[in-house]
């Protein structure tokens, strides 16, 4: 089982809707994680923490649930330039800090 | 600006040529590493830094080599390139973990 687990999409929707990725993880150890989102083989860039509270940055929700271990990321009212390949990562300290990459989950948002 | 330049960005060559790609950053982080990304697999790591003379292995080192002489360079270096090497490769430096600044990437072919 990897560590990290998104479902690579693609996911189809059209302008304005509502779109939701989970991603889990394997290891309960895991302290710390991200969403990171990459245009079209272009670097990755962080687009937002996950804390455990949940945090909100404008359309984009990120939750982590800790008991069933895994992440979630909300989009609502999409837009044509969020289409891109999100990425979650999950950062273990136990293991020195290291940062754990999903594959990534395809988003094409369609006019 | 502060950015993470690598080169060069495109790269075709043979079985064994002794490559290196070179990766700096101008952000004085201390933290630096460098990916590899295949189609499936997402991004996997192949060296960290935690400071200058401070390198440590990831999850596929093996073919590869850096070094970390000065705090802003960390050259990936591959002695003797196969095919199975052929790959998307981000350097990515970062000041605390949390946040991983890529370069643009370097597109590797090994024929």
């Amino acid at each position: 089982r990897k560590e990290v687990e998104q479902d690579p999409g693609p996911f189809n929707v059209p302008e304005g809707a509502t779109v939701a990725f989970n991603c889990t993880y394997s290891n309960s150890a895991s302290q710390s994680f991200f969403w990171y989102r990459q245009d079209c083989r272009k670097e990755p860039k962080l687009l937002m923490s996950v804390y455990s509270s949940g945090n909100e940055d404008g359309r984009f929700t990120a939750q982590l649930n800790r008991a069933s271990q895994y992440i979630s990321l909300l989009i609502r009212d999409s837009k044509l330039s969020d289409s891109a390949t999100y990425l979650c990562v999950v950062i273990d300290y136990n293991q020195g800090g290291k940062l754990i990459f999903g594959q990534g989950t395809e988003l094409s948002v369609k006019p | 600006e502060a950015q993470v330049t690598q080169n060069p960005r495109y790269l075709i060559t043979v079985t064994g040529k002794k490559l290196t790609v070179t990766c700096s950053q101008n952000m004085n982080h201390e933290y630096m590493s460098w990916y590899r990304q295949d189609p499936g697999l997402g991004l996997r790591q192949i060296y960290y830094s935690m400071n200058v003379e401070v390198t440590d292995k990831g999850d596929v080192p093996e073919g590869y080599k850096v070094s970390r002489k000065e705090k802003r360079n960390f050259p990936l270096i591959l002695e003797s390139p196969s095919p199975n090497q052929t790959s998307l490769y981000f350097c990515a430096s970062s000041p605390n973990l949390y946040e991983q600044y890529f370069g643009p990437g370097t597109r590797l072919t090994v024929t």
